[in-house]
């Protein structure tokens, strides 16, 4: 059974930094791209950041650009996002979610974590 | 950067067909995916590559795209499908996955 658990949420203040991890399981890790999206609080979804499966490409939302960092560690099964330097507009549900097919770039999502909070308030 | 439009709300009487757009310049010809999202939880795939269904997703979700809309077709509407429903697609231009606003299905 696929899964995917994130952590790593929390309170932080405007300006300081937050790791989110996502626990991978039941499924080849390495050989899909992983994504993250999140969604403020009582806003729609929004994608964060993009990871292929060995972790040589990745892409981000120009709203994140310069200040977060999608990481994989493929023997660990595990996905991060490198949060810097965040502001108010970054709270958020963060998820982490699979493509559809292995080896694949722009596929949809098929599996989603349950997510993680994170607020950024003074 | 792309833009995709979706309706804020759509409402409709149970047993009868629920039609959500996506309105984006020549989507006709780019692939779009649908998701579900009911309260407090992730959201799930219910149509992807304009008219495909994952397993599990009943019969009545179905999808179509022209020129500059796509529609997620929900037939036969259950109190259960009542959810935020999101389009997406991929942005070769710029490398961005793109997500509509979302619609607020409501089951009347």
């Amino acid at each position: 059974e696929v899964q995917l658990v994130e952590s790593g949420g929390g309170l932080v203040q405007p300006g300081g930094s937050l790791r989110l991890s996502c626990a991978a399981s039941g499924f080849t890790f390495s050989i899909y791209s992983m994504n993250w999206v999140r969604q403020a609080p009582g806003k729609g979804q929004q994608w964060v950041s993009v990871i292929s499966g060995r972790g040589g490409a990745t892409y981000y939302a120009d709203s994140v650009k310069a200040r977060f960092t999608i990481s994989r560690d493929n023997a660990k099964n595990s996905l991060y996002l490198q949060m810097n330097s965040l502001r108010a507009e970054d709270t958020a549900v963060y998820y982490c979610a699979r493509d559809l097919r292995p080896y694949n770039w722009d596929d949809p999502f098929d599996y989603w974590g349950q997510g993680t909070l994170v607020t950024v308030s003074s | 950067s792309y833009v995709l439009t979706q309706p804020p709300s759509v409402s409709v009487a149970p047993g009868q067909t629920a039609r959500i757009t996506c309105g984006g310049n020549n989507i006709g010809s780019i692939n779009v995916h649908w998701y579900q999202q009911k309260p407090g939880q992730a959201p799930v795939l219910v149509i992807y590559y304009v008219s495909d269904r994952p397993s599990g997703i009943p019969e009545r979700f179905s999808g179509s795209n022209s020129e500059n809309t796509a529609t997620l077709t929900i037939s036969r509407v259950e109190a259960g499908d009542e959810a935020d429903y999101y389009c997406q697609v991929w942005d070769s231009n710029s490398d961005h996955w793109v997500f509509g606003g979302g619609t607020k299905l409501t089951v009347l």
